[in-house]
Order: C-alpha cells, then sequence, then structure tokens
C-alpha cells in the first residue's frame, strides 16, 4: 500500500498552460503539506493544511492555488506556468504537531 | 529566523567505512525535532532518523545513529558499514513544537554522499 501518492510523476508542459498535481494519503493524518525542490535541490515548504484548512502558506505567487477536498487528499492547480516553475514538488503528510513527515513521490514539472 | 546547515556538501566514504555527516540548526526554541532524510536518485524522500530536543539519549537506527547535542545546537549523522545503497543526498531537517498545527520542516542545503566500492 502506497502511504503517499502523488500524480502525475512526471509533467511536461508549456508556459501559460494551467495544470494540477494531485496528492492522496491513506495514513489517516490530520496535516498535508506542498514542498518544492528546485535545481539545487534546496527543498521549501510552500502550503501546508489541516483538517481541510490553510494553515502555512509561504511566499508563493498567487498562481498557486491548493485546495483540500477532504483530510485524506490535497490537490495543487498551477495557473499560467512560467519557466522558472519548473521543479520539483513533494506532497507529504504527519500527525498534527513536530513528528515526522512522510513524502510522495515527487511531480518533476519541466515548463517548456 | 530558524536555519538549518549543511557545511558539507559532498562527501565520500569506503563501502563498510564509518562516515559522519555534519548539520548544525539555529533556533531560539526548546522543544523542537529534528531529523534526517534520504533522498537517492529516485528521489523518494526517505525518513532515516528522528530526535526529540528533549531527549538526551541519541537516537539510533540500526547502522543509523546521531550525536545530538542541543547547546551546541549540532546534530551529525553517523553511517557505520557503509553500503552501495546509503549512497544519496542527505538532509537534515528542523520541526520546532508549537503545539499545534503550524508546524514545517526546515530542510539544510543537503549532502551528497557517495559510497565508494
Amino acid at each position: 500500500d502506497t502511504a503517499v501518492s502523488q500524480t502525475p510523476k512526471y509533467l511536461v508542459t508549456q508556459m501559460g498552460n494551467d495544470k494540477s498535481i494531485k496528492c492522496e494519503q491513506n495514513l489517516g493524518h490530520d496535516t498535508m503539506y506542498w514542498y518544492k525542490q528546485d535545481s539545487k535541490k534546496f527543498l521549501k515548504i510552500m502550503f501546508s493544511y489541516n483538517n481541510k484548512e490553510l494553515i502555512i502558506n509561504e511566499t508563493v505567487p498567487n498562481r498557486f492555488s491548493p485546495k483540500s477536498p477532504d483530510k485524506a487528499h490535497l490537490n495543487l492547480h498551477i495557473n499560467s506556468l512560467e519557466l522558472g516553475d519548473s521543479a520539483v514538488y513533494f506532497c507529504a503528510s504527519s500527525r498534527q504537531g513536530p513528528y515526522e513527515q512522510y513524502f510522495g513521490p515527487g511531480t518533476r514539472l519541466t515548463v517548456t | 529566523a530558524q536555519t538549518v546547515t549543511q557545511s558539507q556538501p559532498e562527501m565520500s566514504v569506503q563501502e563498510a567505512e564509518t562516515v559522519t555527516l555534519s548539520c548544525t540548526y539555529d533556533t531560539s526554541e526548546s522543544d523542537y525535532y529534528l531529523f534526517w532524510y534520504k533522498q537517492p536518485p529516485s528521489r523518494q524522500m526517505i525518513l532515516v532518523i528522528r530526535q526529540e530536543a528533549y531527549k538526551q539519549q541519541n537516537a539510533t537506527e540500526n547502522r543509523f545513529s546521531v550525536n545530538f547535542q542541543k547547546a551546541a545546537k549540532s546534530f551529525s549523522l553517523k553511517i557505520s558499514d557503509s553500503q552501495l545503497g546509503d549512497a544519496a543526498m542527505y538532509f537534515c531537517a528542523y520541526k520546532p513544537n508549537y503545539g499545534g498545527a503550524t508546524n514545517k520542516l526546515i530542510f539544510g542545503t543537503g549532502t551528497l554522499l557517495a559510497v565508494q566500492p
């Protein structure tokens, strides 16, 4: 059983397009996250949801919009894609609190 | 601001030898957790080990152990009997315990570990 899954794993698209990445976790966790890993492998949090409520919203362009339909799902929609959005996007989940996070396999987004 | 520093961008170790990866962090909090994650070429982020700041005993997971020095804000990872499968990028991460949901992982810049046969 996959604990945290993401689709798609690879996404190649052109500038200006709109795309979505889906994430699901079956661990029963309350909190889910989106992280961005840039070309230098640096990982930075973008958003966090707890019980479907947006908790953390780092300095991210408003072209990025997360949505959590329920506790087990957290999707990321990106409008008007730019070259600089090319990165690996990771979904993660954890119990509420300082506990370890479990990561999905990542989505490599390439904007051409 | 809370920061995590990994001063070794790359390390190399011979198979079966021991290697230590360094990590320091800066925080004014007293209650937090520290983690080491491994990212092999498959890019999957894998939890290696975790340490609660309130515990004095260093965490151990099989061949992986940490040296946690709270006063020095240091959290190094020791890998014993290195194996080829240990080759990966290793990230040190910090997570404060605010008692709520506003607990994000703050990552270091990573150390790329090569294992030589």
